[in-house]
């Protein structure tokens, strides 16, 4: 099984400000990886699929970068509602898909 | 609008069963993978079990095969997951998700539902 580990745990940037979020993988998943937005009683959304390709409806403000086992989400200028958990997820080998246990990012 | 509707969780006690549902719409449902997700309270997401269009196919976390079943009706555009012999570490939100269409492997996660509750305690 691999193992999705992101950091940091939780994150706290001002408005305006670049976000840069990490996920490392145990193993190479090629450029099977996404991101997904989680805020607290709503349903998670995904962002970024392929690395960096972005979903439907996602704003230009967040991107994907990164292969191999090194993979980040960039936020490039926060806005408050972007404040939620968010996770990567690797499909490259499979079952099971796993995810990372989660960033908090939090506005100041 | 695609959406994704569960249904069928609740307070269970340790050992017993639970049914989950979830409903589709504005989408042809046959046409895609379908997956369950849960997340235990304060903890992240874990997926639970995959299934493909024609139901043929199914698979599971290997920590849950054998208790936890996924299956699918095209005629109500509904998914299941038949939960059995069931402990209180399996309390949590259970979302239904749609995997994305053409997309293999169908691990990407387009359309979720707002989740379903389940608590095994006494």
């Amino acid at each position: 099984e691999i193992v999705m580990t992101q950091s940091p745990a939780t994150l706290s940037v001002s408005p305006g400000e670049r976000a840069t979020l990490s996920c490392r993988a145990s193993q190479n998943v090629g450029r099977h990886i996404a991101w997904y937005q989680h805020k607290p009683g709503r349903a998670p959304r995904l962002l970024i699929y392929d690395v960096s390709t972005e979903a439907t409806g996602v704003p230009a403000r967040f991107s994907g970068s990164g292969s191999g086992t090194e993979f980040a989400l960039t936020i490039s200028s926060l806005q408050s509602e972007d404040a939620a958990v968010y996770y990567c997820q690797q499909y490259d080998d499979w079952p099971p898909f796993t995810f990372g246990q989660g960033t908090r990012l939090e506005i100041k | 609008e695609v959406q994704l509707v569960e249904s069928g969780g609740g307070l269970v006690q340790p050992g017993g069963s639970l049914r989950l549902s979830c409903a589709a719409s504005g989408f042809t449902f046959s046409k895609f993978w379908m997956n369950w997700v849960r997340q235990a309270p304060g903890k992240g997401l874990d997926w639970v079990a995959s299934i493909k269009q024609d139901g043929r196919d199914e698979f599971y976390v290997d920590s849950l095969r054998g208790r936890f079943t996924i299956s699918r009706d095209h005629a109500k555009n509904s998914l299941f997951l038949q939960m059995n012999s069931l402990r209180p570490e399996d309390t949590g939100i259970y979302y239904c998700t749609r995997a994305s269409e053409w997309q293999w492997p169908p691990g990407t996660f387009d359309v979720w539902g707002q989740g379903t509750t389940v608590t095994v305690g006494s």
